[in-house]
């Protein structure tokens, strides 16, 4: 399965401020995807990433508050704009196996917490 | 609607005692089902995974877990816990033609030594 690394592994940011998340996979997939983790909750989706086309967002969430880039088949950005104490989380990339059979295959998480 | 449900927020078993992590599911079509484990501070890693034949599907770590259709069940057990299984437990599913899973709410998983 491929092996996702994620940066930074955690922040402290200041409200108003963005911070950008990446995330890198040893190989190349069509689909990269983000999830948020709130605390105490579970998993949401924010968007799926696509190569060559724009985002595509999940209910309740935009482009202007989480733009995302996918510049190639092994890399994609996701960045928190804005932020606001709600906006602490953790923030997770993923990619899937074949088919949706596989499962995901998730980097490390990004724990983020905005004062 | 499409949902799982994870109905203990926390379980606290004994070193070597049996385990049993419940989930079940609401899915329309055919699920894949999935059960991830996430240990402090780290990502979700995959446990095990079903789609299709055996129900009964052996993971990594000597988790298993069995599908019961009729009970829109997908429950995790593992025979003997040890200390470094506290983590938190998330069952997921998803279906044929979509990467879009749904994430339960997760179980809490404390192992007392």
């Amino acid at each position: 399965s491929a092996v996702i690394s994620q940066k930074p592994s955690r922040d402290i940011c200041q409200r108003g401020t963005s911070l950008t998340i990446q995330c890198q996979v040893d190989s190349q997939v069509t689909m990269m995807f983000w999830y948020r983790q709130q605390p105490g909750q579970s998993l949401t989706l924010i968007a799926t990433a696509n190569q060559g086309s724009e985002a595509t967002y999940e209910s309740g969430f935009v482009i202007d508050k989480f733009p995302i880039s996918r510049p190639n088949l092994t890399f994609s950005t996701l960045t928190v704009s804005n932020m606001s104490p709600e906006d602490s989380s953790i923030y997770l990339c993923s990619v899937a196996g074949l088919q949706g059979k596989e499962g995901y295959t998730f980097g490390s998480g990004t724990r983020l917490t905005v004062v | 609607a499409q949902s799982v449900t994870q109905p203990d927020i926390h379980i606290t078993v004994s070193e070597g005692a049996s385990l049993e992590l419940r989930c079940n599911y609401s899915y329309g079509a055919t699920p894949y089902l999935f059960w991830y484990v996430q240990s402090p501070g780290q990502g979700l890693q995959l446990l095990l995974k079903y789609f299709s034949g055996d129900t009964l599907v052996q993971g990594i770590k000597g988790f298993e877990a069995e599908f019961k259709r009729s009970q829109s069940s997908f429950n995790l057990r593992k025979p003997s816990v040890h200390w470094s299984d506290a983590a938190e437990y998330f069952c997921a599913v998803g279906g044929s033609g979509t990467y879009k899973y749904i994430f339960g709410t997760g179980t809490r998983l404390k192992v007392l030594a």
